[in-house]
């Protein structure tokens, strides 16, 4: 079974690209959510997609974008890059209906230059 | 703003200790939840406590939880090497839609000398 898998591991961008990041959930899992920590930090709730629609979201820009295709998998998109947004992003999958238990992939380290 | 603060923010111990981490939060949660994560790596669910509940155990953890003085506290018992890590607490918020949003703190490091 696999768990929650993430693409690309890592990667390095400069300032003002665009990002995509890929999120694969659980097998059974229906809904995604993104998080990004900064080093030393806690994660930080970016935006959770469940049924293809963003549900939630965080306090980010709307530079921070993201979709959810009909198999569940997902992606986080970051336009006009910033210093500050070099972070490990995390995904997590959770069934809907749970009480909130969440199963994070390894992340995406991207670094800013 | 973080919900979660976690004390102490790091912790050093002998192999066999005992190790205690507190959480504070500030608002009603549905839930708390505490989360492992190795040297940047991904973070793994370790135990969940309902708000009508005040303890829990499972395997070597115990946590307790204090909705009056919003605080809980993870008591890893008989540590070992591999528990070296950093632990988070993480809530869910009361009332919430959704249960997909957890509110992190800023971690405790835990550092198990062999």
């Amino acid at each position: 079974d696999a768990g929650v898998t993430q693409s690309p591991t890592h990667l390095i961008k400069t300032r003002g690209q665009q990002v995509t990041l890929r999120c694969s959930p659980k097998s059974g899992h229906d809904t995604v959510s993104w998080y990004q920590q900064a080093l030393g930090q806690g994660p930080q709730f970016i935006f959770q997609y469940y049924e293809e629609e963003e549900r939630q979201r965080g306090n980010f820009p709307d530079r921070f974008s993201g979709h959810q295709f009909p198999n569940y998998s997902s992606e986080l998109n970051v336009n006009a890059l910033l210093l500050g947004d070099s972070a490990l992003y995390l995904c997590a999958s959770s069934l809907d209906r749970s009480t909130g238990e969440l199963f994070f992939g390894e992340g995406s380290r991207l670094t800013v230059l | 703003s973080q919900q979660g603060e976690e004390d102490p923010q790091a912790l050093s111990i002998q192999e066999g200790e005992n190790a205690t981490m507190n959480c504070s939060y500030k608002t009603s949660i549905n839930n708390l939840q505490w989360y492992r994560q190795n040297s940047g790596r991904g973070l793994v669910h370790l135990i969940l406590i309902r708000s009508n509940e005040r303890e829990k155990h499972s395997g070597r953890l115990r946590v307790t939880l204090d909705t009056s003085k919003k605080s809980s506290s993870l008591l890893i018992t008989a540590s070992r090497a591999a528990d070296t890590a950093s632990y988070f607490c993480a809530t869910v918020n009361a009332g919430g839609t959704s249960y997909g949003k957890l509110t992190f703190g800023q971690g405790t490091i835990l550092t198990v000398h062999p």
